[in-house]
């Protein structure tokens, strides 16, 4: 069965930064594209971060471009955010989503995500 | 950049058919995927690949993709059924999401 289990979330003051994480377990991790996908409370589902199994593909939301970094240890199936610069527009509930990448170079592509965690509150508030 | 819009709501009877549509630029040149959220509850993929089903859900979910529009239908809708969806593709280097619709069964 697969498993994504998010942590790191908490409350963090303005201008503060924040590591989230992501454990999978129950697939080949190494073998998968991955996702950070955020909701504001009431709102809709907002795209934040992709990354191909190999690290060769990396996408980010102009939102966040700069602020935040994603990445992955393969050897510890584990995902990874690192946000900087917070501003209470980052305040949301910080999903991890295994994605179904497919091509290369400019025809790369992220596809469905098949799998979501229960997601990691983050607050940006003073 | 990419945009994809849906309808802020949709009603539907119990045992009606419910369809929501997703529009995009040239949308059906893209895969379309959907997903179901329940309250307090992650996202489900119901959809992929604008027709596909994956394993575990209900066959009365189905999709279709042409021109500017991708549509998901549920037939013979359930009280269950009742939840936000989303519709997602791929744009410019982006995943997109549809800003979502509120299916409400009554």
């Amino acid at each position: 069965e697969v498993q994504l289990v998010e942590s790191g979330g908490g409350l963090v003051k303005p201008g503060g930064s924040l590591r989230l994480s992501c454990a999978a377990s129950g697939f080949i991790f190494s073998s998968s594209s991955m996702n950070w996908v955020r909701q504001t409370p009431g709102k809709g589902l907002e795209w934040v971060s992709s990354i191909s199994s190999g690290s060769t593909y990396i996408y980010y939301a102009d939102s966040v471009k700069g602020r935040f970094t994603i990445s992955r240890d393969n050897a510890k199936n584990s995902l990874y955010l690192q946000m900087i610069s917070l501003g209470a527009e980052d305040t949301a509930l910080y999903y991890c989503a295994r994605g179904s990448a497919s091509g290369s170079g400019r025809y790369y592509r992220e596809g469905h995500f098949d799998s979501w965690g229960q997601g990691t509150l983050v607050t940006v508030s003073s | 950049s990419y945009e994809l819009t849906q309808p802020p709501s949709v009603s539907v009877s119990p045992g009606q058919t419910a369809s929501i549509t997703c529009s995009g630029d040239k949308l059906g040149d893209k895969y379309a995927c959907w997903y179901q959220q329940r309250p307090g509850q992650s996202p489900v993929l119901v959809i992929y690949q604008d027709t596909k089903r994956p394993s575990g859900i209900p066959e009365r979910f189905s999709g279709s993709n042409s021109g500017n529009t991708a549509t998901l239908t549920i037939s013979g809708t359930q009280a269950m059924d009742e939840a936000d969806y989303y519709c997602q593709a791929w744009g410019t280097n982006k995943v997109v999401f549809g800003g979502g619709t509120k299916l409400t069964v009554l």
